[in-house]
């Protein structure tokens, strides 16, 4: 079984401001790792994805993250945040292997920026 | 290129009565995923199905709920007899099979908002 922790529900950020949305996981086994944005009364829009490889996962819309077997964590960031990148992110993790292909989600981030 | 289709995208109902959630995946996609989103909350899993098949149903409640992917037309979740405790959103993901690119990535629809007076 994994679980997600979203560690801020609400995170409030000055527009061309740095932010960082964090993200712990727990599972015993090998694991997948996303970032969704949900923006008011739409779906969720991947925002990028750790498979293996390199750590460091640049996405869509300047967001980053960085994944650390060590800690468990997979935080996502931006360097500069726009009004437009208020919404709510979702951590997600799914397991590597077998048929367990389902989402397990933190309880989310509302990140909104204000001007 | 379409993306996952839900309809209808509000839905009220009062309790006791029948909801239909419909979820057209994206062409080419043989695996569907249903979540619930409760307010204030994350989204949980309910049930993974492929073409005629539940694969896990490990999410959904034990009674009133079921969910069908037909080899022709969307898939259905079902919730029978209402309570007001149903209200949520509702979201169906897509995913292609293995070995095509994106197999372990989800793609979502814009969800189904259900209402239960």
């Amino acid at each position: 079984a994994q679980s997600v922790t979203q560690l801020d529900s609400q995170v409030p950020v000055f527009e061309e401001a740095p932010v960082e949305l964090r993200c712990n996981y727990s599972s015993s086994v090998s694991v997948y790792l996303f970032w969704y944005v949900q923006y008011p009364n739409q779906g969720l829009q991947l925002l990028l994805k750790y498979l293996s490889g390199s750590t460091l996962v640049k996405g869509i819309n300047g967001f980053e993250a960085e994944f650390n077997k060590s800690q468990t964590s997979f935080h996502l960031r931006k360097p500069s945040v726009h009004i437009s990148d208020t919404a709510e992110y979702f951590c997600a993790v799914s397991d590597q292997s077998g048929s367990a292909r389902q989402l397990t989600f933190g309880s989310g981030t509302q990140l909104t920026v204000l001007p | 290129n379409a993306g996952v289709m839900q309809n209808p995208r509000h839905l009220v109902r009062r309790r006791g009565q029948e909801a239909r959630l419909r979820c057209s995946p994206m062409k080419g996609h043989s695996h569907v995923y249903w979540y619930r989103q409760l307010p204030e909350e994350g989204l949980k899993f309910m049930v993974y199905l492929q073409k005629e098949n539940i694969i896990d149903e490990s999410g959904m409640p034990k009674e009133r709920f079921s969910a069908e992917f037909p080899k022709e037309g969307p898939s259905i979740l079902r919730i029978q007899q209402v309570v007001r405790g149903d209200s949520a959103a509702y979201f169906c993901a897509s995913s292609p099979t293995y070995p095509l690119v994106s197999y372990n990535e989800q793609f979502f629809g814009p969800g189904t908002r259900l209402t239960v007076l």
